[in-house]
């Protein structure tokens, strides 16, 4: 079964940082490009970073690019999202998502970072 | 960037009923345009790729058409399983993606 498990979500204080991570299994992880995907509470979804096969191009959306970093180890079927600088408005659930040609067919079941003194 | 614009905002119909939602891009994104469905408390889900392609899996009631800046995802006869929010999301921009609002889909 193909499939995505995030993990490491959290409560963090504004300036915090938290590692997220994302196991694949059931595909070749190593073929596809993955992204990070984030849901703020009662939101819509927004875009915040993917990263090529072998690592060697990533992109971010701009209210993050600084402050996140994405990466991969494809011989562990991991992603993962670095998020130092947390602020109130990185508050979301984040979704690791597989992203074959610019869509986003596979999804895990999200992981909740709360930003919060 | 490339902006989204759903609409409505919200439907609401009844099991049987047709449903259309609407999304228009800020410019021209030929044909990268895919639809998601996203019930509460769990992960968006593709229907719909390259504007009018299914997604393996998906019913045959959903699809989609459209191309340029305007178009459209349709529902031909609602189901009970349908009632989620919808996006539309452009793969035109390399380097960003972006979705549209959502349009929720209520009961009647």
């Amino acid at each position: 079964e193909v499939q995505l498990v995030e993990s490491g979500g959290g409560l963090v204080q504004p300036g915090g940082s938290l590692r997220l991570s994302c196991a694949a299994s059931g595909f070749t992880f190593s073929s596809y490009w993955m992204s990070w995907v984030r849901q703020a509470p009662g939101k819509g979804l927004e875009w915040v970073a993917n990263i090529k096969q072998d690592g060697s191009e990533k992109y971010y959306v701009d209210s993050v690019k600084g402050r996140f970093t994405i990466s991969r180890d494809n011989a562990k079927n991991s992603l993962y999202l670095q998020m130092n600088s947390l602020r109130a408005e990185d508050t979301a659930v984040y979704y690791c998502a597989r992203h074959p040609e610019g869509t986003f067919d596979i999804w895990g079941q999200g992981t909740m970072v709360t930003v919060s003194s | 960037d490339i902006q989204m614009t759903q609409s409505p905002s919200s439907v609401s119909a009844s099991v049987g009923d047709r449903v259309t939602i609407t999304c228009r891009a800020s410019q021209g994104i030929s044909s990268w345009l895919a639809w998601y469905q996203q019930k509460p408390g769990k992960a968006p889900k593709l229907l719909i790729y390259a504007a009018s392609s299914l997604q393996s899996g998906v019913p045959s009631r959903f699809s989609g058409s459209g191309s340029g800046t305007d178009f459209t995802l349709t529902i031909s006869s609602l189901q009970p399983d349908d009632f989620a929010t919808y996006y539309c999301q452009q793969y035109n921009s390399y380097f960003t993606w972006t979705f549209g609002q959502g349009t929720k889909v209520e009961i009647k």
